[in-house]
């Protein structure tokens, strides 16, 4: 069964930064391409960035891009968020997801929440 | 990077049909069959619905259908049930410079 666990979420002040990780099992990590999509409070999705199975080939959103540093450890099975920067509009529940070659998220973690407040 | 265009709500009865529209351009939902749809329970993560504009799942029931025309994706579920009642999402591929865009959201409500 797969299972993505997202940790690293909480308060940070407006500028400052953040990094999430997240934990995968029950599939082959190193196969995988991932990606970060984010929720505002009572807001939509949206997609922050993708990474391919070998971090060769990384996109970001145009409203993360040269803030945010998608990475990941396949040694570790982990996908990471580095967040430089921030402002309020960050504020959401951030999730990692596996990617299909279809271009689709398949499978999705719980999310963890980053409060963006003075 | 801008969102795709879904109504805001839709609703139906129990047994009845829904259809939600997912409006893009040629450079995402039109240039590509790359359409993707998801299902959102209040103070859940997302759950794949629809791939590739008309493929389902493993699991997911045969009420839910999808389908594009041009620049505009639907999704259809058929025979609406209580547990259906969420928020739906489309997204789309559409090239390295906007690899994955969603749209805007629709709130289903089974009346």
């Amino acid at each position: 069964e797969v299972h993505l666990l997202e940790s690293g979420g909480g308060l940070v002040q407006p500028g400052g930064s953040l990094r999430l990780s997240c934990a995968a099992s029950g599939f082959t990590f190193s196969s995988n391409s991932m990606a970060w999509v984010r929720q505002a409070p009572g807001k939509g999705l949206e997609w922050v960035s993708s990474i391919s199975s070998t971090g060769a080939y990384i996109y970001y959103a145009g409203s993360v891009k040269g803030r945010f540093t998608i990475s990941r450890d396949n040694s570790k099975n982990t996908l990471f968020l580095q967040m430089n920067s921030l402002g309020a509009d960050d504020t959401a529940v951030y999730y990692c997801a596996t990617i299909h070659s279809g271009y689709y998220f398949d499978f999705w973690g719980q999310g963890a929440l980053v409060t963006v407040s003075s | 990077q801008s969102a795709l265009t879904q109504p805001p709500s839709a609703s139906g009865s129990p047994g009845q049909s829904v259809t939600i529209s997912c409006t893009g351009t040629s450079s995402d939902v039109g240039g590509y069959n790359y359409v993707s749809w998801y299902q959102q329970h209040p103070g859940k993560a997302p759950k794949l619905m629809i791939y590739e504009v008309s493929k389902r799942p493993s699991g997911v029931p045969d009420r839910f259908s999808g389908s594009k025309s041009g620049n505009t994706a639907s999704l259809t579920v058929s025979g609406l049930q209580a547990e259906d009642e969420a928020d739906y999402y489309c997204s789309s591929y559409g090239g390295s410079n906007n690899w994955g865009v969603f749209g805007t959201g629709t709130k289903v409500t089974v009346l």
